[in-house]
């Protein structure tokens, strides 16, 4: 157990579909953090939110777009995706400090 | 612009010996460094810090060491045993309070027994 939970762990979809991403965190951190890891591509910032406020969006293209409820929760729904989007999406918490709580990912394929 | 790189995307390292993985960074702003560990579908886990003010930092078989000057940090696993094998990332971040990191491509690590 992480502490930082991603559902679901694997998630194929159709480029005309919506579907939702969901990290949970249970380490009373309050920033959050979603990244993309592409094949040989290094970790890619998408969003970071401090205190369910988005304080960064690292120019991600509008079909993914990130909700944060609270501090413990955060979503990247998804929509009209393409086959390029497909990547492992991680989830992070953070004390606002040193360094990041990350989730086990979701694998999305986009067909 | 890549600002944490790490050139090697693989190394083979017989088991019992040492591990030294490598990371370069272009930002010199950056003042508190990350190495993390990930094993196939799992997300990555943190493994060592070190503090710009610092040039080493020890934690049992691992150490990371930073050279500043030459913004190089690296990381030796020593002795290296076939559980270590996995993608090593390093990771970079600066003091301006956005608590984000900067990611490198990984390096893969193989341990042969």
């Amino acid at each position: 157990e992480t502490g930082v939970t991603q559902t679901p762990r694997h998630l194929v979809m159709g480029m005309t579909n919506k579907k939702s991403l969901k990290c949970e965190q249970h380490l009373g951190h309050n920033a959050m953090y979603w990244y993309k890891q592409s094949a040989k591509k290094p970790l890619e910032l998408m969003f970071v939110y401090n205190f369910k406020e988005q304080t960064e969006n690292n120019s991600v293209p509008s079909r993914f777009s990130p909700e944060c409820p609270n501090s413990s929760h955060l979503f990247l729904h998804l929509h009209t995706l393409q086959p390029e989007d497909s990547a492992l999406y991680l989830c992070a918490s953070s004390p606002g400090g040193n360094g990041y709580t990350f989730g086990s990912g979701t694998r999305l394929t986009v067909v | 612009d890549q600002q944490v790189k790490q050139n090697s995307p693989s190394l083979s390292v017989q088991e019992g010996r040492i591990s030294i993985l490598n990371c370069d960074y272009t930002n010199s702003m950056f003042d508190y460094f990350l190495w993390y560990k990930k094993y196939p579908a799992e997300g990555p886990t943190f493994l060592i810090s070190i503090s710009s003010i610092k040039d080493k930092n020890e934690d049992g078989r691992f150490t990371v060491f930073l050279n500043k000057s030459a913004k190089h940090l690296s990381l030796h696993i020593v002795p290296s045993q076939p559980g270590d094998s996995a993608v090593y990332f390093c990771a970079a971040s600066d003091a301006s309070g956005t608590y984000k990191y900067i990611f490198g491509t990984g390096t893969r690590l193989k341990v042969l027994a």
